[in-house]
């Protein structure tokens, strides 16, 4: 079965630094491209980026640059979003989730089930 | 950066009634590269719809797509009590690729 497994909800202050996981299984890894998706609380969904794991080739969008790093470890399975430095703006919910086919002109065909993040002091 | 704007905002419809949704791009997206997807509360979404009409594994055939250049309308030919959820629209031929607001479709 493909799967994306993220890590568990996060609790944060402003200022700290963050990164979250995205473990994929039931396909090759290196060969489909990953993304990210913001929703903040009551709101509509949000693309980020993307990566190819299998050679780190990264796209954001321009809302996002700057603002977050997305990454990947291929020999582990599993692509990443961080943050430097965190603002209580931030909080929100998180989805990573794989394109349909290996060209980056695809649609999300496979979620994972989200990674809260909450930003509060 | 291409603009989707989704209409009505929510729908009320009873189960059994048709439920049409439009997606509105604010240029031509590319290749009908325009998908659907389902959310309900506290779930991600689903991919329903790819390629503007191309239903995706395991979609029921009830759940329709079509349209092309600017104007994409997913159809629920007849609603099930499971479907009563927001529907987002998503093209994937600009750069960057953008969602629409989303259309809640909600029990009258």
């Amino acid at each position: 079965e493909v799967q994306l497994v993220q890590s568990g909800a996060e609790v944060k202050k402003p200022g700290e630094s963050l990164k979250i996981s995205c473990k994929g299984s039931g396909y090759s890894f290196s060969t489909y491209w990953i993304g990210w998706v913001r929703q903040m609380p009551g709101k509509g969904l949000e693309w980020m980026g993307i990566i190819y794991p299998g050679d780190s080739d990264t796209r954001y969008s321009p809302s996002f640059q700057g603002q977050v790093t997305i990454s990947a470890d291929k020999s582990i399975n599993t692509a990443y979003l961080q943050w430097g430095s965190l603002k209580a703006s931030d909080t929100a919910m998180f989805y990573c989730a794989r394109l349909s086919s290996r060209g980056w002109s695809s649609a999300f065909d496979v979620w994972g089930q989200g990674t809260m993040v909450t930003v509060s002091s | 950066e291409i603009v989707l704007t989704q209409s009505p905002g929510t729908l009320s419809l009873s189960p059994g009634e048709r439920a049409t949704l439009s997606c509105r791009a604010s240029q031509s997206v590319s290749s009908s590269y325009l998908a659907w997807y389902q959310q309900k509360i506290g779930q991600a979404p689903r991919l329903l719809i790819y390629g503007a009409s191309s239903r995706a594994t395991g979609i029921p055939d009830r759940f329709s797509g079509s349209g092309s250049g600017t104007d994409f309308t997913l159809t629920i030919s007849r609603l099930e009590p499971e479907d009563f959820a927001v529907y987002y629209c998503q093209q994937y031929g600009g750069s960057p690729r953008t969602f629409g607001q989303g259309t809640k479709v909600e029990i009258k």
